[in-house]
């Protein structure tokens, strides 16, 4: 299996703009999560999915952050507008059950 | 609120020696402790987990210690070598959520 893919692995943006981060979980996994990783708060959830159901949002920080997952082959991340303060690494994660995450390998993200 | 702390930000150890890092958690409802390691510009992948109804979990060099009466747990890593020079992280699993401490910076000398 080829793992948790995450797409861009870099992405600069201007403050203002819209960036749309994507995920593409391990396939037969029906948990996704969403991570964010900053200096201050450290890795923090965002929010999961179960079987594409929105499950917790809790750790979402603001209205400008949004996710969705169409299928359980894909979910997106999106941020519009995007502030510098918006600038991380936002990992995705999927898991077959309550033990184990599977984690991609991130997207930083620049906010300029 | 921090529920899970790693309260030593880096760790220095010489090729051979024993690694100990530390993890604290004020979360009495976390049933489940995983150890993930971290490199540069890669997720992080899964080391070696314990559910809160043992004390201790074994897996090759990887070895972890859970005392719930002081919501402490640590990883030992006997013998250390080069390539554990990383990021670990400690979770905590609530329901199917994990929280994580700040991580541990690893580097083993020669």
């Amino acid at each position: 299996d080829a793992g948790v893919i995450q797409s861009p692995r870099h992405e600069v943006t201007e403050m203002g703009q819209e960036v749309t981060l994507r995920c593409k979980p391990i396939s037969g996994h029906d948990y996704l999560f969403w991570y964010r990783q900053t200096m201050m708060r450290g890795l923090e959830l965002l929010i999961y999915f179960n079987n594409n159901v929105p499950i917790d949002d809790s750790g979402m920080p603001e209205d400008r952050f949004s996710a969705k997952m169409p299928n359980a082959s894909f979910s997106t991340l999106k941020i519009q507008p995007s502030e510098p303060r918006d600038s991380a690494v936002y990992f995705c994660a999927s898991s077959s059950d309550r033990s184990l995450q599977f984690f991609g390998p991130g997207t930083r993200l620049t906010v300029l | 609120d921090q529920q899970v702390k790693q309260n030593s930000p880096s760790l220095s150890v010489q090729e051979g020696r024993i690694s100990i890092l530390n993890c604290d958690y004020t979360n009495s409802m976390f049933d489940y402790f995983l150890w993930y390691k971290k490199y540069p510009a890669e997720g992080p992948t899964f080391l070696i987990s314990i559910s809160s109804i043992k004390d201790k979990n074994e897996d090759g060099r990887f070895t972890v210690f859970l005392n719930k009466s002081a919501k402490h747990l640590s990883l030992h890593i006997v013998p250390s070598q080069p390539g554990d020079s990383a990021v670990y992280f400690c979770a905590a699993r609530y329901d199917y959520k994990l929280s994580f401490g700040a991580g541990t910076t690893v580097t083993v000398r020669a």
